[in-house]
């Protein structure tokens, strides 16, 4: 079985513009939540889709969104990019919103 | 609010026992995760408990006290390649997962 994949691995953008990050996640499961990885911060929650519908969003400001298709991939996007930005952008896919979080290798964003 | 809390940083010899600590502080509980984070690499899912009580997984083994907030990770004839980062999750039902900062432990020969 396949397992989360996330497209693109590394990405490399200029402060104000925008970015898509793409997620598919495991076949049969519903649950897709993203986060964003530093190394001062450890993991922090960016939001969580389940069947299309968001069930919870972090405490990161509006140029973060998201979205979470019929077929269950889902995308997130950051507009105006910030040097603080920089970071590893993790999905991880789920059952249920209950069961063990797959993870996906993650995209490394550098905001330059 | 939501509150982890783990060691940053250990060091083990190889083939000795570690203990990996985390205490939570979260508004409802439903289970503890614990996930293992080579660097560069995706977090891989170790263990979820429940329930109060040792369960043991090989090598690896972890522990619930829900009285007390607590968890640990136990691993057992340490080997280089468990050089990582550990990661301690708490669940609460209807909220996300939360994640402690990780700690990374560094096995030496």
């Amino acid at each position: 079985k396949a397992g989360v994949t996330q497209t693109p691995r590394y990405l490399i953008k200029t402060r104000g513009q925008q970015v898509t990050l793409s997620c598919s996640p495991i076949s049969g499961h519903r649950s897709v939540s993203w986060y964003q990885q530093t190394p001062g911060q450890g993991l922090q929650f960016l939001f969580e889709y389940f069947s299309e519908t968001q069930r919870n969003k972090g405490n990161f400001p509006g140029r973060f969104s998201g979205r979470q298709f019929s077929n269950s991939r889902s995308e997130m996007n950051v507009s105006t990019l910030e040097l603080g930005d920089s970071a590893l952008y993790l999905c991880a896919s789920s059952m249920t919103v209950n069961s063990p979080l797959h993870f996906g290798n993650g995209t490394r964003l550098t905001v330059t | 609010g939501q509150n982890i809390d783990q060691p940053t940083e250990m060091t083990a010899t190889e083939g000795a026992i570690v203990q990996i600590n985390c205490t939570y502080q979260t508004s409802g509980f439903n289970g503890l995760f614990w996930y293992q984070q080579h660097a560069g690499e995706a977090p891989t899912f170790l263990s979820y408990n429940v329930l109060d009580g040792l369960e043991e997984k090989g090598r690896f083994s972890s522990f619930l006290s829900r009285s007390k907030g607590y968890s640990y990770l136990l691993l057992k004839e340490l080997q280089m390649k468990d050089s990582a980062s550990y990661l301690c999750a708490a669940w609460s039902g209807n909220t996300p997962l939360v994640f402690g900062k990780g700690t990374r432990l560094s096995v030496i020969a």
